[in-house]
Formats: C-alpha cells, structure tokens, sequence
C-alpha cells in the first residue's frame, strides 16, 4: 500500500531558528512528490513539485528536496507567518490523486 | 493564476437532506478534478477523481450512490452528498489539474464545511 509518512508530527521554533520537515514515501513509479501549506479552516496552498531524486526547489524561506525515499522542506530563518500545517503528498503507481501525509504543524514564535 | 473556488465555505443541513458543493476553476481549465474529504485534525482523504464528461472514479469505501459528482464542464464540478448523515460532517475539499499546467500539479479550493444536524 504506498504511504506517505511526515515527521515531526509538530514542531516549534522560535523565529530565525532553521530546521527541516521530513516526509517518506513508498509509492512504486512515483509520479510527483507535492508540498503544501495550509492554514486552520482553509484549503491547501501549493509550495512545490518534485519529479525525480535530486531535483531541488526554492521559494523565499523554504526549500524542497527530494531523495529516492524521501523529501525534506528546509526552512530557513523563519517567521511567525510561517506557522502553518506543511502537507506532504504523492502521486504515482497507476493513481492520479494524491496520497498525503498526516501533515506537519509548525509554530514559529516571535 | 490557478485558482479554484468553492461554494459554499460551509453549510448546515438537517440529517436526511441532501447538499451540492460546486467546484470552479476560475482561469483555467480542468479536464480533471478531485473530491477530497478532511476530519478533524486528520490529513486529506480522496474521495474521487472526475474527468470533464465520463463518470467519476470513486476510491474503495466511497458510496458513489451516497456521494454524487458531476464534472459537466471544463471549469465546473459538483459534489452533490444525498441523504446526508451526521457522520458525513467534515471539510470538503475539491483540486483541479490544470490543462496546460505542469504535470499532475493539483491546485486546491479553500474548502466547504459540511454540518449534518
């Protein structure tokens, strides 16, 4: 069955402080590996797509990498602003929608 | 660009009515779109996928007699809950692939609270 696994579950920093979102995934053929934002009662906002292992994308504070297992979102010297859920998603296999993980909640404190 | 809407944000129905949820890609089109369903601090669960003019495809435990998704055009889907139960409260959620965009990027809508009283 292909899963999608995030790690830490939750995580705070205090703002400036860089860290790393992990998010493992089993899926045969994979298709493309997603991240997503999203805020409480709101849907998700799309960060990136990774298509092959060692692709690498950049968008302000935050940075996707993508390994044959697994993915990292980098965040670096963040902000309150960026507290959110961060949504790791595949596709692949002969599927067309995404299987996601549980998600990572991040809180950064001022 | 690719924004995708919802209507309504979020409705309340009695136990046994049925609720429509529209899904709009505003400027693009969608030849694919999919209905996902999030309880309660849980992750996105998909429902199903739909194709502009062929019958949805609905993941394994989805009633498709329960749940109802018309993709009538490029632009529109409609997930229509029928004989809604208070276990069918949650947030609904529908994405849609754009024609011309990159490949299997899905892009989201800001949700639809269901509550089944």
């Amino acid at each position: 069955e292909d899963q999608v696994t995030q790690s830490p579950e939750a995580l705070r920093l205090q703002e400036g402080e860089s860290s790393s979102l992990n998010c493992s995934y089993t899926v045969s053929g994979l298709r493309g590996l997603f991240w997503y934002r999203q805020d409480p009662g709101k849907g998700p906002e799309f960060l990136f797509t990774l298509y092959s292992a060692g692709e690498e994308k950049e968008k302000e504070r935050l940075k996707a990498t993508l390994t044959k297992k697994e993915s990292f979102l980098h965040i670096t010297a963040p902000k309150p602003e960026d507290s959110a859920t961060y949504l790791c998603g595949q596709t692949g296999g002969g599927a067309d929608g995404l299987t996601f993980g549980k998600g990572t909640h991040l809180i950064i404190q001022p | 660009g690719a924004v995708v809407s919802q209507h309504p944000s979020w409705v309340i129905c009695k136990s046994g009515t049925s609720v429509k949820i529209e899904c709009r890609s505003l400027d693009f089109q969608a030849t694919t779109m999919f209905w996902y369903r999030q309880f309660p601090k849980q992750s996105l669960m998909l429902m199903a996928t739909s194709n502009e003019g062929s019958k949805a495809t609905y993941e394994q435990g989805v009633e498709k007699d329960k749940f109802l998704i018309n993709h009538a055009s490029l632009t529109l889907s409609t997930l229509t809950v029928t004989s809604a139960h208070p276990e069918d409260s949650s947030f609904y959620i529908c994405s849609a692939r754009d024609r011309g965009g990159a490949p299997y990027e899905q892009y989201f809508g800001p949700g639809t609270r269901l509550t089944v009283t």
